[in-house]
């Protein structure tokens, strides 16, 4: 099936860094969707990209839709202590007539104070 | 008032044993899902249900069979739990089936010993 691959799988940063993540697939996408997981909690979506190129904004959250459609990344600005949690990429996939999300592998976020 | 909840939050058993997981949602939504994230944070899809119809089944053993009495509940009932079984279940529901934005509830962390 397709597989969506995150990188990196964790990250150690010091308050009011800049952090940045990605995502890549083998296969296109025309929808690149971005949602974080708090501890203890479900996934939230944080921003959803529709366009190749596009450059999607969320307060400090910056997420881009590659050109080549195959590719996204995040980037959080200034991060603060409750940015801490897992970043998952997601992406529409076909489930017979039906249409499901898939979800990248994570990318767990702790920011150290 | 919480959107999508889920009963209990903790859940740990015997293997062998029958569990259920209840979710409801007051959202509205007509959309619902079942999740599986494992010990790697990894986020599956196991089952939708659209109306209260089953129309994404991924390749999950028939020990679990989800139930939906009206489109505001989506129930979960394993029947002899193994080890693997172990992981938290998340509900989901969104406003139409393959809706980008999902909205999750809090999980249920099941422990099989």
């Amino acid at each position: 099936g397709q597989q969506l691959n995150q990188s990196p799988q964790s990250m150690f940063i010091q308050e009011g860094e800049d952090v940045s993540m990605n995502c890549t697939s083998s296969s296109i996408f025309n929808t690149w969707l971005w949602y974080k997981q708090d501890p203890g909690e479900g996934p939230v979506l944080l921003i959803a990209l529709y366009k190749a190129g596009e450059l999607t904004s969320n307060g400090r959250l910056t997420a881009q839709f590659g050109i080549t459609r195959k590719d996204s990344f995040l980037n959080i600005s200034a991060s603060i202590p409750s940015d801490v949690g897992i970043y998952f990429c997601a992406g529409p996939i076909s489930s017979g007539s039906a249409r499901q999300l898939t979800f990248g592998s994570g990318t767990q976020l702790t920011v150290l104070p | 008032d919480t959107a999508v909840s889920q009963t209990p939050k903790y859940l740990v058993t015997q293997m062998g044993n029958d569990k259920s997981i209840k979710c409801e949602q007051n959202l509205g939504h007509d959309t619902m899902y079942w999740y599986k994230q494992d010990s790697k944070k990894f986020l599956k899809i196991m089952f939708s249900y659209n109306n209260k119809e089953l129309i994404i089944n991924e390749t999950v053993p028939n020990r679990f069979s989800p139930k939906s009495p009206d489109k505001a509940h989506l129930n979960l009932h394993i029947n002899s739990l193994e080890l693997g079984d172990s992981a938290v279940y998340f509900c989901a529901s969104s406003p139409v089936q393959g809706a980008n934005e999902q909205f999750f509830g809090p999980g249920t962390r099941l422990t099989v010993l």
